[in-house]
């Protein structure tokens, strides 16, 4: 049972332009989430969060954006840059019933190109 | 600062073996993690540590899964007489609390990259 999801295995997108990741969920209980970039050999590094009683935040170049009627989150990158390339997964977890791990998606791969 | 350190970044093991990861989370960090990463796939939850207790460790997949923080900072994970099935990428998390905060970010290491032949 696959409780967070990344349908997109993997998106190019051209160096400039934006690039949208997408992560649904199924449990109503999670509160808490989060995106993380990984590059080859190394851990995940945290990119940005974000809690149930908001529906955006904004760090810079990235947004999350979080629909939680539709139980759905995607992350903004806007300009995308080649440096961006990494493989991207959605995180969540439910703090408010004191189970603090994170489930996590597949990941989606991201290549933006020069 | 320094960020959540794990030894060794690489691992081979004979079937059969034992095998034990290392973890040093940030400091002052209360909460560790750990996790199991298989090849395409997101990291999957195995065991959690507030301090030095242990409060959850449903993700450990076997008996042959022992996990320790004794002193409520570095954490070692074992893994008794590996299988095939072991071979995967082993995370560390830590985070500076996660007592009922809305949102704690947890900080992973490098992970230890274990295949077992």
């Amino acid at each position: 049972d696959q409780q967070v999801k990344q349908n997109s295995p993997s998106l190019s997108v051209q160096e400039g332009r934006i690039s949208i990741l997408n992560c649904d969920y199924t449990n109503s209980m999670f509160d808490y989430f989060l995106w993380y970039k990984k590059y080859p050999a190394e851990g995940p590094t945290f990119l940005i969060s974000i809690s149930s009683i908001k529906d955006k935040n904004e760090d810079g170049r990235f947004t999350v954006f979080l629909n939680k009627s539709a139980k759905h989150l995607s992350l903004h990158i806007v300009p995308s840059q080649p440096g961006d390339s990494a493989v991207y997964f959605c995180a969540a977890s439910a703090n408010g019933v004191g189970t603090y791990k994170y489930i996590f998606g597949t990941g989606t791969r991201l290549k933006v190109l020069a | 600062g320094a960020g959540v350190s794990q030894s060794p970044r690489y691992k081979v093991a004979k079937r059969g073996q034992d095998v034990a990861l290392r973890c040093d989370p940030i400091s002052g960090h209360v909460s560790l993690f750990w996790y199991q990463q298989a090849l395409g796939q997101g990291p999957e939850f195995l065991t959690y540590f507030q301090n030095e207790a242990q409060l959850d460790k449903s993700g450990l997949p076997s008996d042959r899964f022992f996990a320790e923080r004794p002193e409520g900072s570095v954490s070692t994970l074992k893994i008794q007489r590996t299988q095939q099935e072991d071979s995967a990428v082993y995370l560390c998390a830590s985070s500076l609390d996660a007592s009922g905060v809305l949102g704690e970010t947890q900080y992973f290491g490098p992970g230890t990259r274990l295949l077992v032949l």
